[in-house]
């Protein structure tokens, strides 16, 4: 079943801007992690948070997790062109086999 | 190291037809797991294998499908009898259990079925 669920659902924002998403998942986890998809495409890896961490960044990329409300969020600061892509937040639980629940994406279009 | 490859990127094939899609790993990877994406949804866990060893199934996984993993190294997956509802991208990942940490997952590029 999916973990993760992302809202909002559909973004579209100005090249510049900031863009931000959420993710709420259900059970206790290991780690929560971020993936981008372009269409048609494989995922890369974006960023990886620990649930014993409460923020992290990478780059223009910043992840905060919060246990206690079992959610997350990725700003992604000065949106650029190359940025539009779905956006997937996965939960791996605690129990070792690093199996990856995904939520059903952000589409992102950012516009030049 | 050229990531995670998979073979083929896209498999046009009648209902009935059996296929096989074939996923090469990161080659020091001894994790490897197959998903399901289907148009507009995440990516849905099928299977997981540590070294050659199936450790995992999904309930997605019906008796038609199978995955193998013969030398801890490449894996297959196989469905026979095919059906429209088959049709997805089939995606492959792989990673590392460095001591008692897990690592990130690669993604390979995804082998599209469609089923006619």
């Amino acid at each position: 079943s999916q973990q993760g669920e992302e809202d909002p659902q559909a973004l579209s924002i100005q090249e510049g801007e900031n863009a931000t998403m959420n993710c709420s998942y259900k059970t206790s986890i290991n780690n929560l992690q971020w993936y981008r998809q372009n269409s048609g495409r494989g995922l890369v890896h974006l960023i990886l948070i620990r649930s014993n961490e409460r923020e992290k960044h990478s780059g223009r990329l910043r992840v905060t997790l919060d246990t206690s409300k079992k959610s997350s969020s990725l700003l992604i600061t000065a949106s650029r062109a190359a940025d539009t892509a779905s956006y997937f937040c996965a939960t791996v639980n605690p129990y070792g086999n690093n199996r990856l629940a995904f939520g059903k994406g952000n589409q992102v279009v950012v516009i030049p | 190291d050229t990531g995670v490859s998979q073979d083929p990127r896209h498999k046009i094939t009648k209902r009935g037809q059996n296929v096989t899609f074939r996923c090469d790993p990161i080659s020091e990877h001894n994790r490897l797991y197959w998903y399901r994406q289907t148009l507009g949804q995440g990516p849905e866990f099928l299977t997981y294998f540590q070294n050659e060893a199936q450790l995992e199934k999904s309930r997605l996984l019906s008796d038609r499908f199978s995955a193998e993993r013969p030398k801890g190294s490449f894996s297959t997956l196989e469905i026979q009898r095919t059906e429209q509802g088959d049709s997805a991208m089939y995606l492959c990942a792989s990673s590392i259990r460095a001591g008692s940490r897990d690592t990130e997952a690669f993604f390979g590029q995804g082998t599209r079925l469609t089923v006619v």
